[in-house]
C-alpha cells in the first residue's frame, strides 16, 4: 500500500525539550513538505524539500530543523526554540515540486507541550 | 501575493442533497492549480478534486465536482447527493508557478454539517 505515515499519532513536549516527528513516504515522490495547523486555521508551511540532501525554509521555520538524507524520509525536529509548539503537524509530499502537482498529506502528529 | 478566501465558516445540509461551498482566490499567475481538500474530525487531510488553470473543463470526481469561473476567479466545490460522512471540514488550497516555495496556499476552511 502505497501512502505517507507520520509517527507518533500524539507527542507530549516537557519545556526545553526537543523533540522529533517523523515522515516517510513509499510514493518515489521527489518533494516532501512540512505543514502547522492551529485550531480552527488553515495550514502554514514550515519546511519543504524539492529533493534529497535539499530544503528550503518556509513561512514558519523559527525554532524548528529538517533533514532529506533519504528520499523516503523527511524528519521535522521542533526545538526549544519553538516558543508556542502546540499544533498539529502534517506531513505531505508531491511528485515534484510543480503547480499542478497534488499533495498528499500523511495522518498528522499532535504535538502538545506540557 | 496570493490569496484563498472563503466566507463560508460553517454550512448545513440535509442528507441526500447538494451543497456548494465558495472559494474565491487572488494571483498574478497565470498558471496554477486549485485544490479541495476534506479534514474529517481525525485530522487528516484527504485529497477531494484538482482544477487546472488551463483546464477548460470543470473537474469531476465522483459525486464531487469543482465550478470553476476563471473570470471572476472562483472555484467552489459541489458535493452532490450529500452523505453523513461528508460532514468534515473542507479547505480550498491553490499553488501558483511564481511561487518558489512550493507551498499550498489555505483558505481558513468550511465546516460542513450533514443532517440526516
Amino acid at each position: 500500500d502505497g501512502g505517507i505515515t507520520q509517527s507518533p499519532k500524539y507527542l507530549f513536549r516537557k519545556e526545553g525539550q526537543n523533540v522529533t516527528l517523523s515522515c516517510e513516504q513509499n510514493l518515489n515522490h521527489d518533494a516532501m513538505y512540512w505543514y502547522r495547523q492551529d485550531p480552527g486555521q488553515g495550514l502554514r508551511l514550515i519546511y519543504y524539500s524539492q529533493i534529497v540532501n535539499d530544503f528550503q525554509k518556509g513561512d514558519i521555520a523559527e525554532g524548528y530543523s529538517v533533514s532529506r538524507e533519504k528520499k523516503e524520509s523527511f524528519p521535522l525536529t521542533v526545538t526549544s526554540a519553538q516558543k508556542n509548539p502546540t499544533a498539529f503537524y502534517l506531513c505531505a509530499s508531491s511528485p515534484r515540486d510543480r503547480a499542478t502537482d497534488t499533495q498528499y498529506f500523511g495522518p498528522g502528529t499532535r504535538l502538545t507541550v506540557l | 501575493a496570493q490569496k484563498i478566501t472563503q466566507t463560508q465558516p460553517g454550512m448545513f445540509v440535509q442528507e441526500k442533497e447538494a451543497v456548494t461551498l465558495d472559494c474565491t482566490y487572488d494571483t498574478s499567475d497565470q498558471s496554477y492549480g486549485l485544490f479541495w481538500y476534506k479534514q474529517p474530525s481525525s485530522g487528516e487531510m484527504i485529497f477531494l478534486i484538482y482544477q487546472g488553470s488551463y483546464d477548460e473543463q470543470n473537474a469531476t470526481e465522483g459525486r464531487y465536482s469543482l465550478n470553476f469561473q476563471k473570470a471572476r476567479k472562483s472555484a467552489n466545490l459541489v458535493i452532490s447527493a450529500s452523505q453523513l460522512g461528508d460532514s468534515a471540514m473542507y479547505f480550498c488550497a491553490m499553488r501558483g508557478v511564481s511561487s518558489n516555495t512550493g507551498k499550498l496556499i489555505f483558505g481558513q476552511g468550511t465546516t460542513l454539517q450533514v443532517k440526516p
